[in-house]
């Protein structure tokens, strides 16, 4: 056990429809990233926040959003989604911002019809 | 951010020690040199990192020469529960961090 917590862990939801995914970091962990892992593309960096902050961008759509709220959790809203969305989303968090030893949870699974 | 370059699977079998290894030409004096265990449908886990020459830990050895271009990672005795993919990647600390993975490389462990 990681100490990341990620609900749902399973999400089915419709095309054009919006979802939020929820992730609890590891106590005292200030900062949080987020990752999509498709089949055919790999683990994809999307977003890193510490202590409410957006930190660092990679490859997020403009469809995605996310936030960091004062008691640290995160959520990542996904809107208008499309069936390339499907994939498995993960948090992961760290102590520093700066830190290359994150923790994972175990990701939620969406899937869109 | 350093590109890393891994074998893209490989065999072995139980008991056997694996070795890894991960080309980083770029790398720059700042970054550090980490590596990941991803088991399916599971998030990846942190297994070691190092700077330079060798880190050991209860799970794997790090080893890195002195030029840092590359770097192997050290599985000693290798049981099924190893199969997985192992990811190699080159970070710095700073403000603005951007863990970034690799392809990594399938590691396939027979009996």
């Amino acid at each position: 056990d990681s100490g990341v917590t990620q609900t749902p862990k399973h999400l089915i939801t419709a095309t054009g429809q919006r979802v939020t995914l929820r992730c609890s970091p590891r106590s005292g962990d200030l900062s949080v990233y987020w990752y999509q892992q498709s089949l055919d593309q790999g683990l994809q960096f999307l977003i890193q926040y510490y202590n409410g902050e957006e930190r660092a961008k990679g490859n997020i759509l403009e469809r995605f959003s996310a936030q960091q709220f004062p008691d640290l959790h995160s959520e990542l809203n996904l809107s208008s989604l499309e069936l390339g969305d499907s994939a498995l989303y993960f948090c992961a968090s760290s102590l520093e911002t700066g830190s290359t030893e994150a923790f994972f949870g175990q990701g939620t699974r969406l899937t869109v019809v | 951010l350093a590109k890393t370059t891994q074998p893209i699977s490989m065999d072995s079998y139980e008991g056997q020690e694996v070795n890894i290894t991960c080309s980083h030409n770029n790398i720059a004096t700042n970054d550090y040199i980490t590596w990941y265990q991803q088991f399916p449908s599971q998030g990846p886990r942190f297994i070691i990192q190092g700077y330079k020459t060798k880190v050991t830990n209860e799970v794997a050895s790090l080893f890195i020469p002195a030029d840092r271009k590359s770097s192997t990672l050290s599985l000693p005795r290798v049981s099924l529960s190893d199969t997985a993919v192992y990811y190699c990647l080159v970070a710095r600390y700073s403000s603005a961090s951007k863990i970034i993975f690799g392809s990594g490389t399938r590691l396939s462990i027979r009996p």
